[in-house]
């Protein structure tokens, strides 16, 4: 089946600084869909992705997906309080969506 | 855009008893459901997917005669969670696909289950 390892676990960064959160599949991906959550919320949908080399940006976040489509990133440009919360990467293998373990991002003001 | 609705946000029962969660696509068609779980500090697990007027298939460790899901129309997906445990306080989330590509996949705002 299909495993998605989420990178770091955890981030700390002081606001302003830029910051990269990494979702690697084993398999190729048909689509890499990126969530943000507060625990025990619901999911807020940040961005999709689907073609290889695809990039797509909103406000300070920009994502992308490799050539391969096997790895993806998440940049967030100048943190901000308001973008602390967990970050997912969920992979559509076209039957489900399976999410990696999240990464917890604290920006301190 | 495409709106699933889940209800109840927050549930709290005696354990011993079941308890139902609803997942209703508000403006689409769902052909297909899936119910996550998510414990403290972990990420969402998949339970099992609901294909419309079929059985649900679910994952591996998660037992269907514990956790019974319906899926009679296309607007409509139920969770039963049956002789609830406090192990199974967790929080459930629902999402749906539609039959059009563009749709995705739509996240219902989901469910905090406390057995005591």
């Amino acid at each position: 089946s299909q495993e998605l390892e989420q990178s770091p676990q955890s981030l700390i960064v002081q606001e302003g600084k830029n910051l990269t959160i990494n979702c690697t599949s084993s398999k190729t991906l048909y689509g890499l869909y990126w969530y943000k959550q507060k625990y025990g919320e619901g999911l807020i949908f940040l961005m999709m992705l689907q073609k290889g080399g695809e990039e797509k940006s909103h406000e300070k976040i920009t994502a992308k997906l490799d050539e391969k489509k096997q790895q993806s990133s998440l940049h967030i440009t100048a943190s901000q309080p308001s973008h602390a919360g967990i970050y997912l990467c969920g992979a559509d293998n076209n039957n489900d969506m399976r999410f990696g373990a999240g990464t917890r991002l604290t920006v301190k003001p | 855009g495409a709106v699933v609705s889940q209800h109840p946000s927050r549930v709290i029962c005696k354990s011993g008893t079941s308890v139902k969660i609803e997942c209703r696509s508000l403006d689409f068609q769902a052909t297909t459901m899936f119910w996550y779980r998510q414990f403290p500090k972990q990420s969402l697990m998949l339970m099992a997917t609901s294909n419309e007027g079929s059985k649900a298939t679910y994952e591996q460790g998660v037992e269907k005669d514990k956790f019974l899901i319906n899926h009679a129309s296309l607007t409509l997906s139920t969770l039963t969670v049956t002789s609830a445990h406090p192990e199974d306080s967790s929080f459930y989330i629902c999402s749906a696909r539609g039959r059009a590509v563009n749709y995705g996949y739509t996240f219902g705002s989901g469910t905090r289950l406390t057995v005591v």
